[in-house]
């Protein structure tokens, strides 16, 4: 059962557009959600996170928009740029005694075009 | 700072053989460290929870006794991956807890495996 639902699978933007990738999940109990930036052969480097009490968070061209009662969420990309192709994972997580694992979407490979 | 290393990068082994697979935090110590397996475009799956100086926690459908993991220090845990087979060629990446802001994971670079 896939708990963490991403859409699309692949995004072609170009250079200066919005990029919107969007994430649903099933689990109420999940209570953080952070958006990650993997580049091919590297690691997930994290990019902003959300808690459900808030509506919108906003770091520079970054964006997510959290929608509690339609249980989505989604990363805005202002001003898109080439250096921002990459493969985006949205995930979500709950307090498990103490212990916060994450369930990944499967991922937006987001390509910006000059 | 939140720098997370992973050593080897990457690594060719014969099959039958056994890797170890190195995950340090580098300038923060880390009470839980999470071990994930990533096969070409696809999401990482967790495969085990490993605490400081307690047994880690496997999840459903990975053997135990084929990856062990140690997690000795607060800064250091390791992924052995035993009698390695072709089709444990994968990318193996570990992320490290911040102890006072245990919801964020700061994952390694990981480490590319390639069994022959």
């Amino acid at each position: 059962q896939q708990q963490v639902k991403q859409s699309p699978q692949s995004l072609i933007v170009q250079k200066g557009g919005i990029s919107i990738i969007n994430c649903a999940y099933e689990n109420t109990a999940f209570d953080y959600f952070p958006w990650y930036q993997q580049f091919p052969g590297k690691g997930p480097a994290l990019l902003i996170a959300i808690r459900p009490d808030v509506s919108e968070k906003k770091e520079g061209r970054f964006t997510i928009s959290f929608n509690k009662s339609a249980k989505q969420f989604s990363l805005h990309i202002m001003d898109s740029q080439p250096g921002d192709s990459a493969t985006y994972f949205c995930a979500a997580s709950i307090n498990g005694a103490g212990s916060y694992q994450l369930t990944f979407g499967k991922g937006t490979k987001l390509s910006v075009i000059p | 700072g939140a720098v997370v290393s992973q050593h080897p990068s990457w690594v060719i082994c014969k099959s039958g053989t056994s890797v170890k697979i190195e995950c340090r935090s580098l300038d923060f110590q880390a009470t839980t460290m999470f071990w994930y397996r990533q096969f070409p475009k696809q999401s990482l799956m967790l495969m085990a929870t490993s605490n400081e100086g307690s047994k880690a926690t496997y999840e459903q459908g990975v053997e135990k006794d084929k990856f062990l993991i140690n997690h000795a220090s607060l800064t250091l845990s390791t992924l052995t991956v035993t009698s390695a087979h072709p089709e444990d060629s994968s990318f193996y990446i570990c992320s490290a807890q911040l102890a006072g802001r245990q919801e964020t994971q700061y994952f390694g670079p990981g480490t590319r495996l390639l069994v022959l």
